[in-house]
């Protein structure tokens, strides 16, 4: 299996523009998690879907994020506009979710480096 | 609610010592935890993880760590210590719930 992927791997953007990044998960898997990373605040769980809908979008920091999640194999996180407070690296997960409760590992994409100048 | 603590955001050790990383985790419901590891410009790697049963759980790259609910710890150890291990390594705690809340991080440096 390729495991998680992510596009871009780099993105360099002006402050105020729009930035897409996108995320294929690991066939099979029904649960999807956007992450965000920086320095200052660690890794901060932005959203995550289960079979496809969003389930708990609390960490999402404002309206200019957005998360879709429109079949089991592809989800976006948008940002619109952006601002240079947004560069961080941004992980997409996924897992096995079973609702006997049983919890799987989450397996991480190599991330993307969103940089907003 | 949930929360993990790591003791201590970097951790130096030399080469073929011990490695122990320190891990606790606040829950009314007994946790699932993991351990992942963080190379530079990489994702997080899973090392570990614990669920139910036996509470030693070995994990890659000669890595251990053990439940302890009575100290709600899962600390992570290693006997000895390579070069290759220097990374970031983070907890994580999950309900039933398949979100994990994680710690802030254990930046390991081994010396040579």
């Amino acid at each position: 299996d390729a495991g998680v992927i992510q596009s871009p791997r780099h993105e360099v953007t002006e402050m105020g523009q729009e930035v897409t990044l996108r995320c294929k998960p690991i066939s099979g898997h029904n649960s999807l998690f956007w992450y965000r990373q920086t320095m200052m605040r660690g890794l901060e769980l932005l959203i995550y879907f289960n079979n496809n809908v969003p389930i708990d979008d609390s960490g999402m920091p404002e309206d200019r994020f957005s998360a879709k999640m429109p079949n089991a194999s592809f989800s976006t996180l948008k940002i619109q506009p952006s601002e240079p407070r947004d560069s961080a690296v941004y992980f997409c997960a996924s897992s096995l979710a079973s609702w006997t409760g049983t919890v799987y590992e989450q397996y991480f994409g190599p991330g993307t480096r969103l940089t907003v100048t | 609610a949930q929360s993990v603590t790591q003791l201590g955001s970097h951790v130096s050790v030399s080469e073929g010592a011990l490695v122990l990383l320190r891990c606790n985790y606040s829950s009314s419901v007994p946790p699932y935890l993991f351990w992942y590891v963080q190379y530079p410009n990489q994702g997080l790697q899973l090392l570990l993880k614990y669920t139910t049963g036996a509470t030693l759980v070995k994990g890659i790259n000669g890595f251990e760590a053990e439940f302890k609910k009575s100290e709600t710890s899962f600390h992570l150890t290693k006997p000895s210590a390579h070069m290759s291990d220097a990374a970031e390594y983070f907890c994580a705690a999950s309900g039933n719930t398949g979100k994990l809340i994680f710690g802030q991080g254990t930046t390991l440096q081994v010396k040579p």
